[in-house]
């Protein structure tokens, strides 16, 4: 298996909502990523998980809160959401935190 | 972190070879150079690595001068579906992969 699988591949939400997305891979890797992506602009870094620790935190607002329950497993659960928080939510995988990353096909994000 | 700059844009037509470079002028010693293919609405699919000289798979080479501070993605005989942005990379372990702008190659019929 050579894949990063991320669910849901759309999700609609109101802003009262509390929803959560889910990245899943099993080759081993050790190191995982959230990524944010506005259209027609580039993957913006939001967290890096390195041994199922929390790294890096690119100060990210509390209304997204990272998980890795284990080290196959990255979840993004969201909380009060605003309507610019609407993008394409990106999840990557590294062997020990070097290139190359492998990428899931991301989460279509919309916050009504 | 080494800043990549890359051109904003490119047009080629379908069986040319398009050559697109990326400066990155404060490389690491550790660095590697990744690119990287995003299709809207898709995540990024890796292309091709190197670390210096001259890297071939069977989609892309890379070439890398000897000071490393530039990289040259080479990509043969493209089509209208190799249509996409394209993404440099430098970076080595446990560091912030940062995205740069990217190249948005339009190939015409």
């Amino acid at each position: 298996d050579t894949e990063v699988t991320q669910t849901p591949k759309h999700l609609v939400m109101g802003m009262t909502n509390k929803k959560s997305l889910k990245c899943e891979q099993h080759m081993g890797h050790r190191a995982m990523y959230w990524y944010k992506q506005k259209a027609k602009k580039p993957p913006e870094l939001m967290f890096v998980y390195s041994y199922e620790k929390l790294s890096i935190n690119e100060s990210v607002p509390s209304r997204f809160s990272p998980e890795c329950p284990n080290s196959s497993l990255l979840n993004l659960h969201l909380h009060a959401l605003q309507p610019e928080d609407s993008a394409l939510y990106l999840c990557a995988s590294s062997q020990f935190g070097d290139p190359p990353y492998t990428f899931g096909s991301g989460t279509r994000l919309t916050v009504v | 972190l080494a800043k990549t700059t890359q051109p904003i844009s490119m047009d080629s037509y379908e069986g040319q070879e398009v050559n697109i470079t990326c400066s990155h002028n404060n490389i690491a010693t550790n660095d590697y150079i990744t690119w990287y293919q995003q299709f809207p609405s898709q995540g990024p699919r890796f292309i091709i690595q190197g670390y210096k000289t001259k890297v071939t798979n069977e989609v892309a080479s890379l070439f890398i001068p000897a000071d490393r501070k530039s990289s040259t993605l080479s990509l043969p005989r493209v089509s209208l579906s190799d249509t996409a942005v394209y993404y440099c990379l430098v970076g080595g372990t446990d560091d912030k992969i940062i995205f740069g702008k990217g190249t948005r190659l339009h190939i015409l019929p």
